[in-house]
């Protein structure tokens, strides 16, 4: 078990591009959360799947945001004409569900739009 | 608007002694609360957890306090160690919803040998 993978570590990108971040959860986990910390924050709640259905979505997922688990195993995050405001940690979590144990978070993909 | 706060951003706290990280919270349909460490460049890690019908619940050196009535917890570390150096947030659920919680921004606690 090699834990929650997420790819790339970071990413800088250029004002109105697209980026796709990925994770891969712990492998017998059919839970999967997407969470954003910005600088001095705590991590937001974005989204999450049960298997590959995605079950609830937060209203900071605005229409540029999609996630996507199209086997019920990897997940991606996809953010379209990219903001300043969107620089932030994303981070990936599982869990076998529900569970009162928390999550088991990946080390996150830094993102920085300039 | 924030249902979880944590209000201190940092703690500075002598090898030995206890260290005490506090949380609120405003709403009251939480009654699940979690504690989690984070090192730089780790995502954070769960530590320990504490359900309404408890007020304390301790894991070796950890124990979390809570006050319902005040919508106030806190974790507490004895003896503090230098890995225990690290910034602390707590989280809150509301039990028929373990799939989404709320963090509080952050405690960085800084144990000095």
């Amino acid at each position: 078990d090699t834990g929650v993978s997420q790819d790339p570590r970071h990413k800088i990108t250029k004002r109105g591009q697209n980026v796709t971040f990925r994770c891969d959860p712990i492998s017998e986990h059919n839970r999967l959360y997407w969470y954003r910390q910005t600088l001095g924050q705590g991590p937001e709640f974005l989204t999450y799947f049960q298997n590959e259905a995605q079950l609830e979505k937060s209203r900071l997922l605005s229409d540029r945001f999609s996630a996507e688990r199209p086997k019920g195993s990897f997940s991606t995050l996809e953010i379209q004409r990219t903001e300043q405001g969107d620089s932030a940690m994303y981070l990936c979590a599982s869990s076998l569900a529900p569970t009162e144990d928390g999550y088991t978070f990946g080390s996150g993909t830094r993102l920085t739009v300039v | 608007d924030q249902q979880v706060k944590q209000n201190s951003p940092s703690l500075s706290v002598q090898e030995g002694r206890i260290s005490i990280l506090n949380c609120d919270y405003t709403n009251s349909m939480f009654d699940y609360f979690l504690w989690y460490k984070k090192y730089p460049a780790e995502g954070p890690t769960f530590l320990i957890s504490i359900s309404s019908i408890k007020d304390k619940n301790e894991d070796g050196r950890f124990t979390v306090f809570l006050n319902k009535s005040a919508k106030h917890l806190s974790l507490h570390i004895v003896p503090s160690q230098p890995g225990d150096s690290a910034v602390y947030f707590c989280a809150a659920s509301a039990s028929h919803n373990f799939n989404k919680f709320y963090f509080g921004s952050g405690t960085k606690l800084n144990v000095k040998p």
